[in-house]
């Protein structure tokens, strides 16, 4: 079974600095997907950010951008020039390639705080 | 665009007591599935379907039943509540492992 680590749970930033928010994960498979989501204080979970296994170049969606090093299975989300709706809980989330279905595996997630 | 639709948002139930969450997605997704949300623990799968009429387990369906008699609906039942079951659901759909999935707006139960 895969499993997701987020080994900080709570992060903070000043606004407008970067940071980076970690993330481990376990698998045997070559074909999956990685995601990070937002958790504002609204509840909602919004997509940050994806990355296919089978691609090389890290993602970036504007501020966001990944750092995702296979061979290590690490997938770090950075976030730069930090702003104050930036702060959230963050999970880092894993998808087989293989199985159907919606199944997601979450990490623990990482409270971020941004600091005016 | 509704998107995933979520009702209640808020529940208190008695210990013994069933119901049923109720999760509605207006964008053709095949993909839906129920998790639920712990302190400390992330998002954990209850159960999930691939389509109407197909339902199968994930890591944590004891005390939860789900059927899907149509593609826009996907309803939790809650046989029995207990103390336990105290957390917030999310019903997510997809359809596409590439796009990740949608999430409802969440519900906030509590068993006391």
């Amino acid at each position: 079974a895969q499993t997701v680590t987020q080994s900080q749970p709570e992060m903070s930033v000043q606004e407008a600095e970067t940071v980076t928010l970690s993330c481990t994960y376990d698998t045997s498979e070559s074909d999956y997907y990685l995601f990070w989501y937002k958790q504002p204080p609204s509840r909602q979970m919004i997509l940050v950010i994806r990355q296919e296994a089978y691609k090389q170049q890290n993602a970036t969606e504007n501020r966001f951008s990944v750092n995702f090093q296979k061979a290590a299975k690490s997938f770090s989300l950075k976030i730069s020039d930090s702003q104050l709706g930036d702060a959230a809980m963050y999970f880092c989330a894993y998808r087989s390639g293989k199985t159907s279905g919606s199944r997601l595996t979450f990490g623990e997630g990482t409270q971020l705080t941004v600091n005016p | 665009n509704a998107g995933v639709t979520q009702t209640p948002k808020f529940q208190v139930l008695k210990t013994g007591q069933s119901m049923t969450l109720q999760c509605a997605q207006d964008m053709n997704h095949e993909y839906m599935s129920w998790y639920r949300q712990d302190p400390g623990m992330g998002l954990r799968l209850i159960h999930y379907s691939v389509g109407a009429g197909i339902t199968d387990q994930g890591e944590v369906p004891n005390g939860y039943n789900v059927s899907r008699s149509t593609t826009e609906d996907f309803p939790l039942r809650l046989l029995s509540a207990a103390p336990s079951q105290t957390s917030v659901y999310f019903c997510a759909s997809s359809y596409s492992r590439v796009r990740g999935a949608f999430f409802g707006q969440g519900t906030r139960l509590t068993v006391v």
